[in-house]
């Protein structure tokens, strides 16, 4: 199975400060990849695929890019409403498996 | 707008079955080329995908939990269900939902439900 691991884990950071989440596969998977949000006690919400795509009705603040092993989710200017728990997937090869989660937390 | 919802049992024992069913409204299944997944995530934990079936009844499951789960699909109901065989504490875990347009890319999920393993 292909592998992901995010970073930081645990970021702590202002409400209007630009951040970023990075996400790096065992092997390389195009641009196969996409970004979620999850907050407390809710189901994840889709951001991002195909590393730079946004979803459908996500703000313009989050931006993705990367591509082959390495991947990066930008948030612009964080809003109160963004502090929540950021998971990438991969989505090359069968079966698809997440990243081990970046809490992102109001300093 | 689709909308899905799990329903099952919130407490398996320990090497029994456990089997939830996920409802979707809004819209038909049978008329819908999507694919239905299942995905879980241990409390406080990371999410792990179950695996997924497509519209037509093609199935794909995580090799790590094949042997034990069969995913089917009632597109008369607009419903599809998950059973696990032979669970233990470690599948204790929120079990979630979730439609896909394409294969892996969920952008559409239930609320999920908790499943816990007692034994």
């Amino acid at each position: 199975d292909i592998q992901l691991t995010q970073s930081p884990s645990f970021l702590s950071a202002s409400e209007g400060d630009r951040v970023t989440i990075t996400c790096r596969a065992s092997q390389g998977i195009s641009s196969y990849l996409a970004w979620y949000q999850q907050k407390p006690r809710k189901a994840p919400r889709l951001l991002i695929y195909g590393a730079s795509t946004l979803q459908s009705g996500v703000p313009s603040r989050f931006s993705g890019s990367g591509s082959g092993t390495e991947f990066t989710l930008t948030i612009s200017s964080l809003q109160p409403e963004d502090f929540a728990t950021y998971y990438c997937q991969h989505l090359n090869t069968y079966p698809p498996t997440f990243g081990q989660g970046t809490r992102l937390e109001i300093k | 707008q689709l909308q899905l919802q799990e329903s099952g049992p919130g407490l398996v024992k320990s090497s029994e079955t456990l089997s939830l069913t996920c409802t979707v409204s809004g819209g038909s299944m049978s008329h819908s080329q999507y694919y239905w997944g299942w995905i879980r995530q241990p409390p406080g934990k990371g999410l792990e995908w179950i695996g997924s079936i497509y519209y037509a009844g093609r199935t794909y499951y995580n090799p790590s939990l094949k042997s034990r789960v069969t995913i089917s699909v009632d597109t008369s109901k607009n419903q599809f269900s998950l059973r696990l065989t032979s669970v233990t504490a470690a599948d204790t875990a929120i079990y979630y939902c979730a439609k896909s347009d394409s294969a892996y890319i969920y952008d559409n999920w239930g609320q999920g439900t908790l499943v816990t393993v007692s034994s």
